[in-house]
């Protein structure tokens, strides 16, 4: 059975970067016709859809966010990675990778989620 | 981009249906057939229910459907209970590849 599991620092200061990464279980990150990517949820906010790639490396970003982020999968090693650049306060969310299914709105497994904390 | 429109808040007695909305635009909800619902509970991680508007993955029990008409796609949930209390989001592509989330409803089972 699929599943990921999101790693990284839990406090992160302001203005520096936001690195976080995901680790595939149970299937091979180049399989079929899916996305690996990340969405994210501020404290007693909704969710929001952040980033994902495909294996082979076409890569897809909110346009709100999209000149401060970056994607990156590692075949060899079941891993994608997200970098979120500069961050502020408003960056202070839960974390979240997911599987997309191409060509339906198919987003499943979710990791568990990862607190990530913008503080000095 | 902007973020699709749902009520804050719902509620329903066991047993009860309820119907959650999810407002967007002919760009996004009313322009493609792929929006998803998730369930979340306190402390957890969204989990599908519903995707494509009206499939349901192997596993979400059939008390729970989806449709969609113009702009406004919907969740119901058929006889409620107690342990449907939960946030109950939708998402729908958007374009270019983008997607994008509705607020949120938080479901009470009375």
């Amino acid at each position: 059975q699929l599943q990921v599991q999101e790693s990284g620092p839990g406090l992160v200061k302001p203005s520096e970067t936001l690195s976080l990464t995901c680790t595939v279980s149970g299937d091979a990150v180049n399989s079929g016709d899916y996305y690996w990517g990340w969405i994210r949820q501020s404290p007693g906010k909704g969710l929001e859809w952040i980033a994902y790639m495909s294996y082979s490396g076409r890569t897809y970003y909110s346009p709100s966010l999209n000149s401060r982020v970056t994607i990156s999968v590692e075949t060899s090693k079941k891993q994608f990675s997200l970098k979120l650049w500069s961050v502020t306060a408003a960056d202070t969310a839960v974390y979240y990778c997911v599987r997309h299914r191409g060509s339906s709105s198919w987003f499943d497994p979710w990791g568990q989620g990862t607190l990530v904390t913008i503080s000095s | 981009q902007s973020a699709l429109t749902q009520p804050a808040s719902v509620s329903g007695s066991p047993g009860q249906s309820i119907t959650i909305s999810c407002t967007g635009t002919s760009s996004d909800v009313g322009g493609h057939n792929y929006v998803s619902w998730f369930q979340q509970h306190p402390g957890k991680a969204p989990k599908l229910l519903i995707y494509d508007v009206s499939s349901r993955p192997s596993g979400v029990s059939i008390r729970f459907s989806g449709s969609k008409s113009g702009n406004t796609a919907s969740l119901t949930i058929s006889g409620l209970q107690a342990e449907d209390e939960a946030d109950y989001h939708c998402m729908s592509y958007a374009s270019s590849f983008t997607w994008l989330f509705g607020g949120g409803t938080k479901l009470t089972v009375l």
